[in-house]
């Protein structure tokens, strides 16, 4: 069973930072990796897959990489409306398995 | 256009059964590739997968619900239902479904549906 580990837990940035949040997966997953972000009270959305692309209109502030084990979401130059739980996510074919992380607050 | 849409009871009382139905549109929840999996968002947790069916029907669960969770489908009416049974007021929240389009992230969202338990 593949276990996603997120860090760190919360991220506190004032505005024009970088964020820099972490995904680490307990075996290798090559480049099979989703971000999502999700604010409160909306449907979550997805932000990147396959580790480093990015969904239909997402921000190029949003970056994605990563190979294997360690997996980063950066985002550049944090807005406001940024705040919002981050989540990592994989999915296995065989044996068919989905792991979520735990998720970063960034505020 | 692919849209999800989530129905079922708002409140609930402790012990009892909750059924929850996903309603899609714009695609088939038996094309190869295809599956829909719930979430709930509660209080302590902003985000927490349930489970999924693939389009096989084939299930996997969370293993903190596996023994009280059952994701089933009706391919005629385009419906994914959840049920989680003996449900408690740590049960409330919104629960929502979302796709995985055939490359294994979830792609499209429905808005969710609140469920209160006491």
């Amino acid at each position: 069973e593949i276990v996603l580990t997120q860090t760190p837990d919360t991220l506190s940035l004032s505005p024009g930072e970088r964020a820099t949040l972490s995904c680490r997966a307990s075996q290798r997953i090559d480049t099979y990796l989703a971000w999502y972000q999700v604010r409160p009270g909306q449907a979550p959305r997805i932000l990147i897959h396959d580790s480093s692309r990015r969904a239909p209109g997402i921000s190029d502030r949003f970056t994605g990489s990563g190979y294997g084990t360690d997996f980063t979401l950066t985002i550049a130059s944090v807005e406001s409306a940024d705040s919002a739980y981050y989540f990592c996510q994989h999915r296995g074919n065989w044996p068919p398995s989905l792991a979520f992380g735990g998720g970063t607050k960034v505020e | 256009q692919v849209t999800l849409r989530e129905s079922g009871p708002a409140l609930l009382r402790p012990t009892q059964t909750l059924t929850l139905t996903c309603t899609v549109s714009g695609f088939s929840l038996s094309a190869s590739g295809m599956c829909v999996g719930w979430f709930r968002r509660s209080p302590g947790k902003a985000l927490e997968w349930l489970g999924l069916i693939d389009w096989d029907g084939e299930n996997i669960y969370n293993a903190d619900v596996r023994a009280r969770a059952s994701i089933s489908r009706d391919l005629s009416k385009s419906q994914v239902v959840l049920t989680l049974t003996n449900i408690d007021p740590l049960d409330t929240g919104t629960y929502l479904c979302a796709r995985i389009g055939g490359f294994g992230h979830f792609d499209f969202w429905g808005q969710g549906t609140p469920v209160a338990v006491s």
